[in-house]
């Protein structure tokens, strides 16, 4: 099975901040790659689609980059609404997987 | 644009089982695949397992095999998530996505655009 490693786990930024999170896979999965965030007590949202496109609905400030192994999701410019939980999720082959999260905090 | 509405709450014996329900609308039901992630308290998201409706045919998490049976109805653009032997950290709000899906030799790839709402499982004497 395919393992899912993001970093950090909790990080802490100010709004209009830059931010970006890391996800590792334990194997190439080429780009089939996600990334949801999830507010409290919601389901999850997603946000990007095959490593670097960007749902329909999503703001620009939202953009993903990476393949085979190592990919990052980055915030261009934090705003008040974006301080939640993201996952990564690679979808590769089954059964598949998702990071542990990174919670993004105010500073 | 698929909406998904989700049973509601349960409260299990340890030992017991449960069904949840995914009822899909606004969709074409055999366009989607059907996932399920459980998300345990102050936990983070679990995928458990999924299908395609229209080949029937479903993926289990190891973690899950012989206690969890993932079906659909196309019929009633339904789909099902049964666990069974529940324990206590079975106590999770459960979640179906749907979202298209690709051909991939044997197998086929699928991630999640639209979700429920969750169905809070909790498995308590």
């Amino acid at each position: 099975d395919i393992q899912m490693t993001q970093s950090p786990s909790t990080l802490s930024a100010s709004v209009g901040d830059r931010v970006t999170i890391t996800c590792r896979a334990s194997q190439s999965i080429g780009s089939w790659l996600a990334w949801y965030q999830q507010k409290p007590g919601k389901a999850p949202n997603l946000l990007i689609y095959k490593a670097s496109s960007l749902e329909t609905g999503v703001p620009s400030r939202f953009s993903g980059s990476g393949s085979g192994t190592q990919f990052t999701l980055t915030i261009s410019s934090l705003q008040p609404d974006d301080f939640a939980t993201y996952y990564c999720q690679q979808y590769n082959s089954p059964p598949y997987s998702f990071g542990q999260g990174t919670k993004l905090e105010i500073k | 644009q698929v909406q998904l509405v989700q049973s509601g709450a349960e409260v299990k014996k340890p030992g017991s089982s449960v069904k949840v329900s995914c009822k899909a609308s606004g969709g074409t039901f055999t366009s989607f695949a059907i996932s399920w992630v459980r998300q345990a308290p102050g936990q983070g998201l679990e995928w458990m397992g999924g299908i395609i409706p229209v080949f029937g045919t479903a993926d289990y998490a190891q973690k899950f095999q012989g206690r969890v049976t993932i079906s659909a109805d196309e019929s009633t653009s339904t789909a099902y998530m049964e666990l069974s032997s529940l324990r206590s950290v079975d106590t999770a709000v459960y979640y179906c996505g749907a979202g298209g899906f690709w051909s991939v030799r044997d197998y086929y790839r699928y991630y999640v655009d639209v979700w429920g709402k969750g169905t809070t499982v909790t498995v308590s004497s």
